[in-house]
């Protein structure tokens, strides 16, 4: 079974630019989160996807960050303009479904986002 | 609201010795809990997790945790190191709504 795909594996950005992150999730899973590792940290929640509907947006900073899951399927991270303390590796994850309990979530590589 | 405690931030053991990595949580509902393992370069994948019944846990690579909802504690250990278990190691809850908090992680490093 493929795993959680992310690309691209690493962007260097200048601040005020903006930047794209693509994550395809597992095969028939209908959640879906992002996660904005900062170093030194851990993962925290950004938004997290039931099929194509947000479930949870509370920590997304939506002045400059949106996120879409069209289909219900892929999904896109944008931050614009991005801020020197958006540097970060960002984690797409996917799990089952919540109505079906709290499976585990199955990371992707993650992106490792500079921005100078 | 959750939260996690992962204490020290940093472990060092020599191979062949005890691991012991400690992780306290505080959630108003009995949580569902994790161990993640993060090695470099590589995103994060599940060690083990606790959701119901027994309150010892198996997971991969000779790992185990104890959930004890008195201490609200859920330890992870490994009775013998190996120098492939150097890695970053996450702790997480969930709540029922599926809300997961990460905590911010220990680094362990196996010496020869």
């Amino acid at each position: 079974e493929a795993g959680v795909a992310q690309s691209p594996r690493y962007k260097i950005i200048e601040k005020r630019q903006s930047v794209a992150f693509w994550c395809n999730p597992i095969s028939g899973h209908a959640t879906l989160y992002w996660y904005q590792q900062i170093l030194g940290q851990g993962p925290k929640l950004l938004i997290q996807f039931q099929n194509n509907g947000v479930v949870d947006d509370s920590q997304l900073p939506k002045d400059r960050f949106s996120a879409e899951r069209l289909k219900g399927v892929d999904s896109t991270l944008k931050i614009q303009p991005a801020k020197l303390e958006d540097s970060a590796v960002y984690h797409c994850a996917s799990s089952l479904g919540r109505t079906q309990g709290p499976y585990e979530q199955y990371f992707g590589p993650g992106t490792r986002l500079t921005v100078t | 609201a959750q939260s996690v405690t992962q204490l020290g931030s940093h472990v060092s053991v020599s191979e062949g010795a005890l691991v012991l990595l400690r992780c306290n949580y505080s959630s108003s509902v009995p949580p569902y809990l994790f161990w993640y393992v993060q090695y470099p370069n590589q995103g994060l994948q599940l060690l083990l997790k606790y959701t119901t019944g027994a309150t010892l846990v198996k997971g991969i690579n000779g790992f185990e945790a104890e959930f004890k909802k008195s201490e609200t504690s859920f330890h992870l250990t490994k009775p013998s190191a190996h120098m492939s278990d150097a890695a970053e190691y996450f702790c997480a809850v969930t709540t029922n709504a599926g809300k997961s908090t990460f905590g911010d992680g220990t680094t362990l490093t196996v010496k020869p």
